[in-house]
Formats: structure tokens, sequence, C-alpha cells
């Protein structure tokens, strides 16, 4: 079976530009979330989908927005990047969204910002 | 304003050692805490969770323990192995809001 898969894998993006990372959880897991990790640090919250709707949302500015497609599939945009947007973006799958599920982690989209 | 809080940063043993990381949270109401292991270039992967009412929870050479009315966690590294280099990460569960708080982390470097 699949685990939760992100693309792409490695991105390079200069200042000013817009970036789109994708995300696909595990068949038949209904919740995204979004985190980002800045080298060194534990990932931080970004937000969190369920059902196709937003569910939570982190202490990010309102450059990041995010959607969960039909297929539970989803894409986090960040626009007007900035050098310090540099981090490892990580997406995570759940079988529903409560606290108690286990959240199953893709390897991330590794994100530089030049 | 809910945190978690991991010592040491980090650590170097050698291998066949045992050590212990430390993870003091201020997280409330509190629902369950995680410990996740993350590998270089790689996502977090769950070890154990555990609740309130849990005080001592093992999988494998890992050991996880809960003082709930301190909000301190530890977890042992039994016999270290190379593979146990990675970082680990303590993650708390509020039980309204329906959000995660990680801690940033102790990197563990087995040398042989």
């Amino acid at each position: 079976d699949a685990g939760v898969t992100q693309s792409p894998t490695h991105l390079i993006k200069t200042r000013g530009q817009q970036v789109t990372l994708r995300c696909s959880p595990i068949s038949g897991h209904k919740s995204v979330s979004w985190y980002q990790q800045v080298l060194g640090q534990g990932p931080q919250f970004i937000f969190q989908y369920y059902e196709k709707e937003e569910r939570g949302r982190g202490n990010f500015p309102d450059r990041f927005s995010a959607r969960q497609f039909p297929n539970y599939s989803s894409e986090l945009n960040v626009n007007a990047l900035l050098l310090g947007d540099s981090a490892l973006y990580l997406c995570a799958s759940s079988l529903g969204q409560g606290v108690w599920e286990t959240q199953y982690f893709g390897p991330g989209t590794r994100l530089l910002v030049l | 304003k809910n945190q978690v809080e991991q010592s040491p940063q980090s650590l170097i043993i050698l291998e066949g050692k045992n050590c212990t990381l430390q993870c003091n949270y201020t997280v409330s109401p509190f629902s369950n805490l995680r410990w996740y292991k993350q590998d270089t270039g790689r996502g977090p992967v769950s070890l154990t969770i555990m609740t309130f009412s849990e005080n001592t929870k093992s999988n494998g050479r890992y050991t996880a323990t809960l003082d709930a009315d301190t909000k301190q966690s530890s977890l042992h590294i039994t016999a270290s192995q190379l593979s146990d280099s990675a970082s680990y990460i303590c993650v708390v569960s509020a039980s309204i809001g329906n959000k995660l708080t990680f801690g940033g982390g102790t990197r563990v470097l087995v040398k042989p």
C-alpha cells in the first residue's frame, strides 16, 4: 500500500514567486494536515482539511492557502514567497480529524527561496 | 499558550548505550502525547501515544513515560543502535481545538 505521497520533492523559487505543493493521502484517509518545518526545529501546524473543508488553521499569514479535492488529495499554495518560507513542508493524513487519530506523514517537499 | 519544550536539543551516544529524552508541556486541556521519530529527509513516524491515565508504554527498545501531574514525559532508548540516529519529536494534543503542538525535537546521533 502506498503511503502519503508529496510532490515535488524539491523546489527552488525566488522571492515574490508563488508555489503549489501537492499531497496524496493514504487511501481511505479523509483528513490532510500541512506543516512547515524549518531546519533544526519541530513542525509547525499550518492547516487541517477534513471532508474538503478547512477544520483548523495555524498562525500563518494569508499568503498561505490550501484546499482539498473530492479524492481527498490536497494542495498548499504560498504566494509572494519570502526567504523565510524556505523549509520542509510536510503533509500528514489520517482517517478522521480528531486528535486521537494517528497522523501518517509524507516525505515532505523541501522548498528553497532565493 | 500551548508549548512543548524538549531537552536536550541534541546528544551523542555510543552504540549499545541507553539514553533518555525529556519533554515538558503546558498544553491544556491535555488529551494525549505522542513521540515521533524523524529520520533525516523523512517525515515523522509515530512511536507511541499516551493518555493521562497511562504512565508507561513501550515499543520495542523505546519506552515512553508520562507524568500528567507534572506535565512531563520521557522517551528512553535501550541498547541504542546506529539506526536510532534521528530526531525525536514530542507532540501534545489538546482536547479542545483539534491542534497538535510539536516540540523542537532532540537530535540523537549514535556512534559505533
